[in-house]
């Protein structure tokens, strides 16, 4: 499975714009980039997935490298309830399944 | 419209013993796929089930076994507990004829083995 970095954990203010960053230098082209968030007591959610293209939906925006090889999770305006683990996943679709191949994520924590 | 659900939400087991925990998937799903998460780790892909057949599995031992229904909920059997067994048990379900579909996941049963 390809593999991808992110750092342990990270701060931010309520309402100021969060950026997670991925590292994942060994990406195959057909890899799509996929993240998920876990809030505490609970089954991970799913954020927003890419290829290529920047992606945009309600809850976040996903921009990703021209190489490929990082991708940053923004978040516009931080609230409280999106203190959380977040993962970046790389879809592995050999062996005709779909599995999630998830790492140890960022701890985000957000205060007032 | 239902979520993921997963019984039991806890569960307490001795070593040696076997445990089976069960999983609906989100209504519209077909495919289940089960994790494990120990303490302050991210979830390990299991397996994954679709049309009643295993179709993928992760790096765990036979001792792990699974079953999918025709309704396509699924459970996760675990024999000859052992104390490294104790997690938490996430289910996720999909639509299996999407590579790329969303998985949605329950909110997992925690398992203890004493």
């Amino acid at each position: 499975d390809a593999k991808t970095t992110q750092p342990n954990s990270m701060e931010s203010n309520e309402e100021e714009p969060v950026h997670l960053p991925c590292n994942h230098s060994t990406i195959s082209g057909t890899d799509y980039i996929h993240w998920y968030r876990q809030l505490p007591s609970q089954g991970p959610e799913y954020v927003i997935h890419g290829l290529t293209s920047n992606v945009n939906n309600r809850m976040a925006s996903l921009a990703i490298a021209e190489d490929r090889k990082s991708s940053t999770l923004i978040l516009h305006r931080a609230t409280l309830r999106d203190a959380a683990v977040y993962y970046c996943i790389l879809r592995d679709l050999t062996g005709g399944g779909n599995k999630l191949t998830f790492g140890t994520g960022t701890q985000l924590k957000v205060e007032l | 419209d239902a979520g993921v659900t997963q019984s039991p939400t806890h569960l307490i087991k001795t070593r040696g013993q076997q445990v089976t925990l069960r999983c609906s998937p989100k209504s519209g799903h077909d495919t289940v796929s089960w994790y494990q998460q120990a303490l302050g780790q991210g979830p390990q892909f299991i397996f994954q089930y679709y049309e009643e057949e295993e179709r993928q599995r992760g790096n765990f031992p036979d001792r792990f076994s699974g079953h999918q229904f025709p309704n396509y909920s699924s459970e996760l059997n675990v024999n000859a507990l052992l104390l490294g067994d104790s997690a938490l048990y996430l289910c996720a379900s999909s639509w299996g004829q999407e590579y790329q579909e969303t998985q949605y996941f329950g909110p997992g049963t925690r398992l203890l083995v004493l």
